[in-house]
């Protein structure tokens, strides 16, 4: 166990659900990523929030809706998915200062979109 | 933009040999880099950690060099075994900024 923990681990859903995807950290970062590793293409950053505050996204489309309610918890948003939208999604957390750390990762959702 | 690419795609061996996983970035203004384990349908876990500043890592049977000037970096493996089985990614961290870029990864089966 890496410490982040991740809900729910599979999920399947139609291109018109709304769902949710949770990730929490009990490491005492400060720090929280959402990542996409889709078939065949290296994994993909999605968003990085350092102290609940958004600092990158990387062109993701609208409908995926990060929040981060606090350093602890981080929440991936989903509605109106399209098929190519499936893939295992993987949340991180870092200790983010001075110096850049390794990023410990949480087990991923895996997501099917029909 | 920073581009990670990693040789070979998947490796088979027999247990017991010795093996290096290759992995090369465009853009050498590098933080750090970073090897990773993922073992099927799970999560990333750290293996090695290397300084922009430093030549090489090691930890157990695993060591990590690396060359920012060539843009390169290599995992080697000594003494495979079984449980070595996973997929093996390599990650670049920029100067600026909070990205980490991965590449592709090496998928390992070392057979009993």
């Amino acid at each position: 166990e890496t410490g982040v923990t991740q809900t729910p681990r599979h999920l399947v859903m139609g291109m018109t659900n709304k769902k949710s995807l949770k990730c929490e950290q009990h490491l005492g970062h400060n720090a929280m990523y959402w990542y996409k590793q889709s078939a065949k293409k290296p994994l993909e950053l999605m968003f990085v929030y350092n102290f609940k505050e958004q600092t990158e996204n990387n062109s993701v489309p609208s409908r995926f809706s990060p929040e981060c309610p606090n350093s602890s918890h981080l929440f991936l948003h989903l509605h109106t998915l399209q098929p190519e939208d499936s893939a295992l999604y993987l949340c991180a957390s870092s200790q983010e200062g001075l110096v850049k750390v390794t990023q410990y990762f949480g087990p991923g959702t895996r997501l099917t979109v029909l | 933009k920073q581009e990670v690419t990693q040789i070979p795609a998947a490796l088979s061996v027999p247990e017991g040999e010795n093996l290096v996983l290759n992995c090369s970035f465009t853009d050498s203004a590098i933080y750090n880099l970073q090897w990773f384990r993922q073992d099927p349908g799970k999560g990333l876990t750290s293996l090695l950690l290397i300084q922009s500043s430093q030549r090489e890592q090691t930890s157990g049977r695993l060591n990590a060099s690396l060359d920012k000037s060539s843009g390169r970096s290599t995992l080697y493996i000594a003494a495979s075994q079984p449980g070595d089985s996973a997929t093996y990614l390599c990650a670049v961290f920029r100067n600026a900024g909070n990205m980490l870029t991965f590449g592709g990864g090496t998928r390992l089966m070392v057979k009993p």
